[in-house]
């Protein structure tokens, strides 16, 4: 079975700090994003990544910064937490299976931040 | 226009009905569709997936692709207690981020 790990389920943190969420896959997937879901607003790409040492911004990648050393691991990077980056953030890894299979995205449990 | 639009509901019905859940979406070029499961405090998990146009069944739920109205659908018979969850509809044209819809929350009422 796939496995995406993020290192919090839930984190507390105050305004100004920098924030660090991480996120380990272990089928040696190609393809990384993050996310964040907030109510009404479904879920909406910040950032991601398909190689190692590869980034990509996605629709909403102000405030946040992103790091691939390792195939396996992807980070998120809240420079200065703001209270409005309080979100459940969801990571997510992929694999392109070529034309007819496509790709499924399998997603980590969550990390509900809270930002003071 | 949003690439996808979806229903946020929220939908109750009672156990055993028939749940119809849906999607629209603009770019003709998405040819990969799939729904997701998001069940309370969980990350989303794949449901169905389909390539093209067409049905795909898989127990009790069925997936539809009419790509002529840009229109993707899936059922739920007999529902059950435990299909309470937000459903989502996920597209892509192929090797692109998936456009997600803002997920139907669904309760299903013994």
């Amino acid at each position: 079975d796939v496995k995406v790990t993020q290192s919090s389920r839930y984190l507390v943190k105050r305004t100004g700090e920098k924030v660090f969420l991480e996120c380990v896959q272990d089928m040696d997937h190609e393809n990384m994003f993050w996310y964040r879901q907030d109510p009404g607003l479904g879920l909406r790409l910040i950032y991601f990544s398909y190689d190692v040492k590869m980034k990509e911004k996605g629709d909403i990648p102000e405030g946040y910064s992103v790091s691939r050393e390792k195939k396996e691991r992807f980070s998120l990077i809240l420079e200065s937490a703001s209270t409005n980056q309080t979100s459940m953030y969801l990571c997510a890894s992929s694999q392109w299976q070529g034309q007819g299979a496509g790709e499924t995205q399998y997603f980590g449990p969550g990390t509900r931040l809270l930002v003071l | 226009q949003k690439e996808v639009e979806q229903d946020p509901g929220p939908l109750s019905v009672p156990e055993g009905a028939i749940v119809s859940l849906n999607c629209t979406y603009s770019n003709s070029a998405f040819q990969y569709f799939m729904w997701y499961r998001q069940y309370s405090r969980k990350g989303p998990e794949l449901l169905m997936y389909t390539y093209s146009s067409g049905n795909k069944e898989d127990g009790r739920f069925t997936a539809q692709v009419d790509k002529s109205s840009k229109y993707i659908s899936l059922f739920i018979r007999d529902s059950q207690p435990s299909d309470s969850a937000t459903y989502l509809c996920a597209i892509t044209s192929g090797n692109t981020p998936l456009v997600f819809g803002k997920g139907t929350r669904l309760s299903v009422i013994a």
